[in-house]
Formats: structure tokens, sequence, C-alpha cells
């Protein structure tokens, strides 16, 4: 699976919209970008997930580049309870039983 | 949707004792667990992978001995962290794919703290 890359720490403003990007330049045509938030001491939660098309579901919004090397996770509106640890996984088949490797993630802390 | 129920969610044992976690898989069935451990401000580091009806697979440094895997049917896998000491005090979750839309799903995790 391809590595990703995310900023250690983000702000944003209660309210405001949360944009995380993630790099996946080596993500090869079969992998899938997957988002998962974990709350403090919960186990990963499912955000969303896209190949090459936009996506947008009741938790947030999934923004691919053309080339497919970048992207950028939109909380539209974020609340207090978005404080979270967000990873970016570049997954090569959904349904394939592969493991998850977790990178770092970025820590986003929404202050009122 | 798919969940994957996590028990117990906090432990505290003594140092020397055994302790077991369960993951049961309750409207899906689970071929395949992964258990991951977290340490304090880290990310999640997959310690092995287990398997209905065959041996699970470790990750490179996890002692197969002290974190024995049991993955006995389609719906349930256990961890049992054999003779704990202080050091395995970790948060322990288990995930599974879900051979949905939405990949994989995750236990809520269980905190062990052996003192």
């Amino acid at each position: 699976d391809a590595k990703t890359t995310q900023p250690p720490s983000m702000d944003c403003a209660e309210g405001r919209a949360a944009n995380l990007p993630c790099n996946h330049s080596t993500i090869s045509g079969n992998e899938y970008v997957y988002w998962y938030r974990q709350i403090h001491s919960q186990g990963p939660q499912y955000i969303i997930h896209g190949l090459k098309n936009n996506e947008t579901n009741e938790m947030a919004s999934l923004i691919i580049t053309e080339d497919r090397k970048s992207s950028t996770l939109i909380l539209p509106h974020a609340t207090l309870r978005d404080t979270a640890v967000y990873y970016c996984i570049a997954i090569m088949n959904n349904n394939a039983g592969n493991m998850l490797t977790f990178g770092g993630g970025t820590r986003l802390m929404v202050k009122p | 949707g798919a969940v994957v129920s996590q028990h117990p969610s906090r432990v505290i044992c003594k140092s020397g004792t055994s302790v077991k976690i369960e993951c049961r898989s309750l409207d899906f069935q689970a071929t395949t667990m992964f258990w991951y451990r977290q340490f304090p401000k880290k990310s999640l580091m997959l310690m092995a992978t287990s398997n209905e009806g065959s041996k699970a697979t470790y990750e490179q440094g996890v002692e197969k001995d002290k974190f024995l895997i049991n993955h006995a049917s389609l719906t349930l896998s256990t961890l049992t962290v054999t003779s704990a000491h202080p050091e395995d005090s970790s948060f322990y979750i288990c995930s599974a794919p879900t051979g949905g839309a939405r990949g994989y799903t995750f236990g809520s995790g269980t905190r062990l703290t052996v003192v």
C-alpha cells in the first residue's frame, strides 16, 4: 500500500471548515484513499473513501486531485466533537482483507 | 452496519497474570481479524493477523507465546496477553474487513493497565 503523509497537527475554529490534506504521491491506480478518525480512547471510525472522483457523505467531503497524488478531507462545519486524530490510508482493495497501515495522522483540535 | 464488539473496554491486572480480550463481529462474518496496539500519543501498530481456522501471523518483534491469538469461529477472535508486565500496558484494538464499501470496522478498544 502507498505511503501517506499528513501534517501532524492542525487547529480549526468551531463552525469553520476544516481542511485536512494528505499526500499519497506513490498511490497506484487501484488503491483507494480511505479516511478514518480516532477520538481519544476509542477505536478508529470510518469517515469516507474514494478512488478518483470527489465524494461527499453526511460526515465529510473528499477531494482527490486529478493525478491522485493528494487529497483533502473537508469537514464543512467543524464542531468540538470533531477533535480527533485523522488518518489517511491508501488501500489496495477494500475487500481484500489487507491490513491497514496507519501513519502518524493529523491531530485536529477544534477550538471554541 | 458491520459492528465489532470488543470487551473488556478497560482492565487492570497484576504483573504475571493473563488477560483475555475478545472481539466479536455482530452482524457479519469476520474471517480475518487484525490486532493493533497503541501507546499514548502514538499511532496504531499492527501486532498480528488472525484468520479463522488457522494460525495467526505475527509482526516482527511481537512474541507469539506472549500474545496468544485464537480465531476459532467466524464471529470471535481473542487476544490473550500472558504473564503481563507493566510494559504491556497499552490500548489494544481489533479490526476486521467488512467486505462492504466501508472497508474495515474497528472495536472500541481495550485499555490494559498492568500494575
